[in-house]
C-alpha cells in the first residue's frame, strides 16, 4: 500500500540551531513530494515540491531548504532556525488517482 | 480579494444535520481539492475534481466549472466529523495550491 512516513512528530528547537526533517512515501515511484508549512492561525502555504531526485522547486523566499537524495525521499533543512520558521509542517505525495494529495502526520516545530 | 473563498468560516450543528461548505475561486483550475485538518493538525485530502461530482461515504463534493464554484456536502453529520474543511485550486500547469481560509465544523451530539 502506499504510505507515507514522516518525523519527528515535534519538535522544540532554539534560535540557531540546525533542522532536519525528513518524508519517506513507500508503495510508490517517481512521486511528485511538497513540503508545506502552517504557520500559527494560519492557511497552508507551499514551501518546496520536486517531481525527481535532486530536483527542488522553491515558492517562497525563506530560511529553510529542501533536497530529495532518492525517489522516495524529501528533507527539509535549516542551517539557523529563526523564531519565524516555528509552524506545522507537513509532507505530502500527490496521487492520480481519486483522493489528491497524501499528507504525512506533521511536525510541530516550535523555535525557542 | 483570496483566489479561493470559502463560507462559512464557522458552522456549528446538531448531530444528523446536512451540511453544505462552499468554495468558490477566481483562478483558472485543473483541479480543485478538499482537505479536511483535525485538531491534532493531521490533514486528510477527501477529494480531487476537476468536473461533476464525487461521492465517499457520507460526504459528498460537487464543482461547477462554469460558475467556479464547488461544494462539500456531509450528510447524517457526526460528532467525529468535526474539524477544519479547506478547499484548494490547483491552476493548470502549476504544482502550486492555492487554499481557502478554512471553514471549521463542530458537529454537536
Amino acid at each position: 500500500s502506499q504510505t507515507i512516513h514522516q518525523w519527528p512528530a515535534t519538535l522544540v528547537q532554539p534560535v540557531g540551531s540546525p533542522l532536519s526533517l525528513e518524508c519517506t512515501v513507500e508503495g510508490t515511484s517517481n512521486p511528485n513530494l511538497y513540503w508545506y508549512r502552517q504557520a500559527a492561525g494560519r492557511g497552508l502555504q507551499l514551501l518546496f515540491y520536486s517531481v525527481g531526485i535532486g530536483q527542488i522547486s522553491s515558492e517562497v523566499p525563506q530560511n529553510l531548504s529542501a533536497s530529495r537524495p532518492q525517489d522516495r525521499q524529501f528533507i527539509l533543512s535549516s542551517k539557523k532556525l529563526l523564531l519565524s520558521d516555528s509552524g506545522f509542517y507537513l509532507c505530502a505525495w500527490l496521487s492520480r488517482g481519486n483522493y489528491g494529495y497524501t499528507f504525512g502526520s506533521g511536525t510541530r516545530l516550535t523555535v525557542v | 480579494k483570496n483566489e479561493v473563498e470559502q463560507s462559512p468560516q464557522n458552522l456549528t450543528a446538531q448531530e444528523g444535520e446536512f451540511i453544505t461548505i462552499n468554495c468558490s475561486y477566481s483562478v483558472g483550475i485543473s483541479a480543485l481539492h478538499w482537505l479536511q485538518q483535525h485538531p491534532g493538525g493531521g490533514i486528510v485530502s477527501l477529494f480531487m475534481l476537476s468536473s461533476g461530482k464525487k461521492k465517499h461515504g457520507r460526504l459528498i463534493a460537487t464543482i461547477n466549472i462554469q460558475e467556479k464554484h464547488s461544494s462539500l456536502h456531509i450528510t447524517a453529520s457526526h460528532p467525529r466529523d468535526s474539524a477544519v474543511y479547506i478547499c484548494a485550486a490547483r491552476p493548470p500547469g502549476n504544482e502550486k495550491l492555492t487554499f481557502g481560509t478554512g471553514t471549521r465544523l463542530t458537529i454537536i451530539p
